[in-house]
């Protein structure tokens, strides 16, 4: 199985900063990464796929890169309704495996 | 408006049987691939099961031999048969629609989820 490694695990950081997420596969997954965004009580919101493409609706503050074994996720100017729990997931093979969560927090 | 309802969640003794529905609307779900995902308290975003538009399945080895995932056409409607439970699957299930009909470009649609608590 693939495993998803994200950093950190926890975040705390203020409205207008600029945030990054890194993802680390455990083998080669080429592009095939997606990033979400999970609230509580709320289901998961696909944000970026294909490693890089911004999902449509999705502001574009936000912005993915990588391939092989390791992505990123920034946002280049938080805003309140940014702070959440994001997840990494890759798609390359079976089983389809979830990062085990960024929650970013208000400092 | 594109849409998905889950239902069928609840309390369960261990070891017995639950099916949730997935009801979807705005789309067919016999020409995507759909998922069940889910999340137990306190933990992150588990993938479950997978049907092909073809009809194939995969599933994770946790649930393998006692989750079943299939569909009706006719409902428009995915299911989750679930045996043999055990208090881990204790989770919000939420099923999933591939974005843009390609499983490998994540999924985009998302249902509001369903609480199933296996417990004496």
């Amino acid at each position: 199985d693939i495993q998803l490694t994200q950093s950190p695990s926890f975040l705390s950081a203020s409205v207008g900063d600029r945030v990054t997420i890194t993802c680390r596969a455990s083998q080669g997954i080429s592009s095939y990464l997606a990033w979400y965004q999970k609230k509580l009580g709320k289901a998961p919101k696909l944000l970026i796929y294909a490693a890089s493409t911004l999902q449509s609706g999705v502001p574009s503050r936000f912005s993915g890169s990588g391939s092989g074994t390791e992505f990123t996720l920034t946002i280049s100017s938080l805003q309140p309704e940014d702070f959440a729990t994001y997840y990494c997931q890759q798609l390359n093979s079976y089983p389809i495996t979830f990062g085990q969560g960024t929650r970013l927090e208000i400092k | 408006e594109v849409q998905l309802v889950e239902s069928g969640g609840g309390l369960i003794q261990p070891g017995g049987s639950l099916r949730l529905s997935c009801a979807a609307s705005g789309f067919t779900v016999s020409n995507n691939y759909m998922s069940w995902v889910r999340q137990a308290p306190g933990k992150g975003l588990e993938w479950v099961s997978i049907i092909y538009s073809g009809g194939t399945t995969h599933d994770a080895d946790s649930v393998k031999g006692r989750f079943t995932i299939s569909r009706d056409n006719s409902k428009n409607t995915v299911y989750l048969q679930m045996n043999s439970l055990r208090a881990e699957d204790t989770a919000v299930y939420y099923c999933a629609r591939a974005n843009t009909m390609i499983i490998r470009n994540g999924m985009d649609v998302w249902g509001q989820g369903t609480t199933v608590t296996v417990s004496s």
